[in-house]
C-alpha cells in the first residue's frame, strides 16, 4: 500500500525554527514534493526533492533520505504568514504521474 | 500569465444531482490531475488525463467520470451525488509524463457542498 504519515498539527512563535517531518512508504519512488496551502486557498509548491540530501531555498529547506523512507521540511525566521497547511507529496511512479499526499501539517505561528 | 482556472468556484447541490466541474490548464501544460480535498485531510488523486487519455484512476467509485478535450481543458463529473461527497475539487496541470519533475500546479478549486 501507499502511505505518508506527517504530524498533524504544530505551533512556533514568530522568529523561531521550525522542522516538518514526513515519513513514506510507497510502491516506487520517482521525487517528494513539500507544499504549502493557506486556507480556504489551493496548495502552492515549495520544493522538490529527488536525491537524498538538503535543498535550500530562502527560509525553507527539504531534506530527504530515501533509504530511510523519511523527509524534512525546515521553516526559519518563522513569520506569521507562514501559519498554513504543508503537505508531503510522494511521485511514486514516472514523473509527471499521479502523486500522493499526506493529510497535512497545520502549523500555527504565534507572535 | 494565467494559471490553472477552474469553474464553478462554489456550488451547492441536493443528494442524487450530477455536477460537472472544468479546468483550463497552464498554457502549454497537458496534462491534468484531478483531486478531492475533504476539509482537514489532503488531496486524493481522482484521475490523471495526458494528451486526452486516461492515463491513471484512483480509488474512486464509477460515479466519478472525466476527460480532456483537444484544447487540453477537461471535466469532473460526478453522478448521483452522496453527502460524502462534499469537499474541494482540485484540478492541477503539469507538462506532461517524464518531461519535467511532476510538479503540479493547481487551481483555486470548486468547493462543492451536498445537501
Amino acid at each position: 500500500g501507499q502511505n505518508i504519515d506527517q504530524p498533524t498539527e504544530m505551533t512556533a512563535t514568530e522568529g523561531a525554527i521550525v522542522q516538518i517531518n514526513c515519513t513514506y512508504q510507497t510502491s516506487g519512488f520517482n521525487g517528494l514534493f513539500w507544499y504549502q496551502q493557506h486556507a480556504g486557498e489551493a496548495p502552492t509548491f515549495l520544493s522538490y526533492n529527488v536525491l537524498d540530501g538538503l535543498e535550500e531555498k530562502g527560509r525553507f529547506s527539504s531534506f530527504l533520505s530515501r533509504s530511510k523512507g523519511y523527509s524534512y521540511l525546515l521553516l526559519k525566521e518563522l513569520q506569521m504568514k507562514d501559519s498554513a497547511s504543508y503537505l508531503c507529496a510522494v511521485s511514486p511512479n514516472q514523473a509527471g504521474t499521479a502523486l500522493i499526499f499526506g493529510k497535512g501539517t497545520t502549523l500555527s505561528v504565534s507572535s | 500569465d494565467a494559471g490553472v482556472t477552474q469553474s464553478p468556484t462554489h456550488l451547492i447541490k441536493t443528494r442524487g444531482q450530477h455536477v460537472t466541474l472544468r479546468c483550463s490548464p497552464i498554457s502549454g501544460h497537458k496534462s491534468v490531475s484531478w483531486y478531492q480535498q475533504v476539509l482537514g485531510q489532503g488531496p486524493q488523486f481522482i484521475f490523471q488525463y495526458y494528451e486526452k487519455e486516461e492515463r491513471g484512476r484512483g480509488n474512486f467509485p464509477d460515479r466519478f467520470s472525466a476527460r480532456q478535450f483537444p484544447n487540453y481543458s477537461s471535466e469532473l463529473n460526478v453522478n448521483a451525488l452522496l453527502l460524502g461527497d462534499s469537499a474541494l475539487y482540485l484540478c492541477a496541470s503539469s507538462l506532461g509524463r517524464g518531461q519535467d519533475t511532476g510538479e503540479l500546479f493547481f487551481g483555486e478549486g470548486s468547493r462543492l457542498t451536498v445537501l
